[in-house]
C-alpha cells in the first residue's frame, strides 16, 4: 500500500478555510484516496473519498491533481467542533485493512 | 440504526491477566476488522474477518492475541497474559461486502490499561 505524508499539525481560526495536503508519490493505478476524521475517545469516521479531479460532499472537498501524487482535503469555514485528527489513506477496497499514518492534528481556535 | 458497538469501553487489567474485548458490528456487514491504536499514533491493523473466516491475522503482535467470530457477527479479541505494552485502544470496524469505497465504520474502541 502506498505510503502517505501529511503535516503533523495545523492551527486555524474559526470561520477560515483549512486545506490539508497529503503526498502519496507511489499511489497505484487502482488506489482511491480517502480521508478519515477522528475525535478524542472515538473511532475514525469516513469523511470523503476520490479517485481524480475534485469531489465534494456536505462536509468537505477533495482536490486531486492529474498525476494523483498528492491530494488536498479542504474544510470550508471550520468551527471549534472540527478540532480533530485527520488521516489521509490510499488504497482500493473497503474489504482490505486500512493503513493509517500519524495523521494531521487540526486545532481550531476561537 | 445502530453503529458498531464495543464493550467494555474501558478495561484495567493486572499484568498477566487475560482479557476479552467484544465487538458488535453493523448488522449485515460481512467484513470485520480489529485495529490497535497507541497513544498519539494512528490505528494499526491487527486482523480481518469475512463472515466467520479469519482471512488475515498478520497484524497480531504475538501468539498471546487471539480473535474469533464464530457465527459471522459478533467478534471477540482475546489477549492472554497481558503485558504493559498491550495498553492501547482497541478499535473494531465493519464494512459492506464488495464495497469499493474504503469506508469502514468504526466503533468507539476499548481502552485497555495494563498495570
Amino acid at each position: 500500500l502506498a505510503k502517505t505524508t501529511q503535516p503533523i499539525s495545523m492551527d486555524s481560526y474559526e470561520g477560515q478555510e483549512v486545506n490539508i495536503t497529503c503526498s502519496h508519490n507511489n499511489i497505484a493505478t487502482n488506489d482511491y484516496i480517502t480521508w478519515y476524521q477522528q475525535f478524542p475517545s472515538q473511532g475514525p469516521r469516513f469523511i470523503i473519498q476520490g479517485y481524480k479531479t475534485k469531489v465534494t460532499n456536505e462536509v468537505a472537498s477533495l482536490f486531486i491533481p492529474a498525476d494523483r501524487k498528492s491530494s488536498t482535503l479542504s474544510l470550508p469555514r471550520v468551527s471549534l467542533s472540527d478540532t480533530a485528527v485527520y488521516y489521509c489513506l490510499v488504497g482500493f477496497s473497503g474489504n482490505t485493512p486500512l493503513v493509517f499514518g500519524k495523521g494531521t492534528r487540526l486545532s481550531v481556535i476561537a | 440504526g445502530a453503529g458498531v458497538s464495543q464493550s467494555p469501553r474501558y478495561k484495567v487489567a493486572k499484568r498477566g491477566q487475560d482479557v476479552a474485548l467484544r465487538c458488535d458490528p453493523i448488522s449485515g456487514h460481512v467484513s470485520l476488522f480489529w485495529y490497535q491504536q497507541a497513544l498519539g499514533q494512528g490505528p494499526e491493523f491487527l486482523t480481518y474477518f469475512q463472515n466467520e473466516a479469519q482471512l488475515d491475522k498478520s497484524g497480531l503482535p504475538s501468539d498471546r492475541f487471539f480473535a474469533e467470530r464464530p457465527e459471522g457477527s459478533v467478534s471477540t479479541l482475546k489477549i492472554q497474559r497481558t503485558q504493559q505494552e498491550d495498553s492501547a485502544v482497541y478499535l473494531c470496524a465493519s464494512s459492506h461486502r464488495g464495497g469499493s469505497r474504503n469506508e469502514q465504520f468504526f466503533g468507539p474502541g476499548t481502552r485497555l490499561t495494563v498495570l
